[in-house]
């Protein structure tokens, strides 16, 4: 099955930039999506089909994929970031999640 | 506003079954696939398959294949997740959450459950 293998955490100072990728064969031949997920809430997808934005998600977020890395940047970090996001692919047989990358705002 | 609203928190002996609901509102219930995510304590995301509220046969991870039975009733615009065999492993927070396309599945969701809690244990 596909493995989409992302960095345990990142951590970032407010007002900087976050960068948090999703590493896979060939994920640029495949439309990645992103979610955010706080302590004790539901996911909520923040990108999606690489780099779309879902209505309501601040500009501050964005996506790229190419190759073998997807990326989610969140510029301007704020402490309200703070949280674990999850990549996703449909690999033509399952949904597919990455491991989940744990932001931390320093 | 789409809402999708789960059934209460369980625990369950080793071997037993459960059953989560999942009330959906705000949108034409039949327009829009739901699909079932569990997250362990700790752990990530697991999808476990999904259904079509309109009929049709749902679709179910293989390593979910066996134990889970996904069913929709479009009169109460509910759909539920049965689970059988439970195990220790399969304690975890159930979601249901609505694919974001109407007619077809995209495999993306928009629209989330408030999760709920099933506990295995003996």
């Amino acid at each position: 099955s596909y493995v989409l293998t992302q960095p345990p955490s990142v951590s970032v100072a407010p007002g900087q930039t976050a960068r948090i990728t999703c590493g896979a064969n060939n994920i640029g031949s495949y439309s990645v999506h992103w979610y955010q997920q706080k302590p004790g809430q539901a996911p909520v997808l923040v990108i999606s089909y690489d780099g779309d934005r879902p209505s309501g998600i601040p500009e501050r977020f964005s996506g790229f994929n190419s190759g073998n890395t997807a990326t989610l940047t969140i510029s301007w970090v704020e402490a309200g970031d703070e949280a674990d996001y999850y990549c996703q692919v449909w690999d033509s047989s399952s949904v597919v999640f990455g491991g989940g990358t744990k932001l931390t705002v320093l | 506003q789409v809402q999708l609203v789960q059934s209460g928190a369980e625990v369950k002996k080793p071997g037993a079954s459960v059953k989560i609901s999942c009330k959906a509102s705000g949108y034409i219930f039949t327009n829009y696939h739901v699909h079932w995510v569990r997250q362990a304590p700790g752990q990530g995301l697991e999808w476990m398959g999904m259904i079509n509220p309109s009929g049709g046969r749902p679709r179910y991870a293989q390593k979910m294949q066996g134990r889970v039975t996904m069913t929709r009733d479009t009169s109460t615009s509910i759909v539920h997740m049965e689970l059988s065999s439970l195990r220790s492993e399969d304690s975890a927070v159930y979601y249901c959450a609505r694919d974001v396309c109407s007619g077809a599945s995209c495999f993306l969701f928009d629209s989330w459950g408030q999760g709920t809690l099933v506990t295995v244990s003996s």
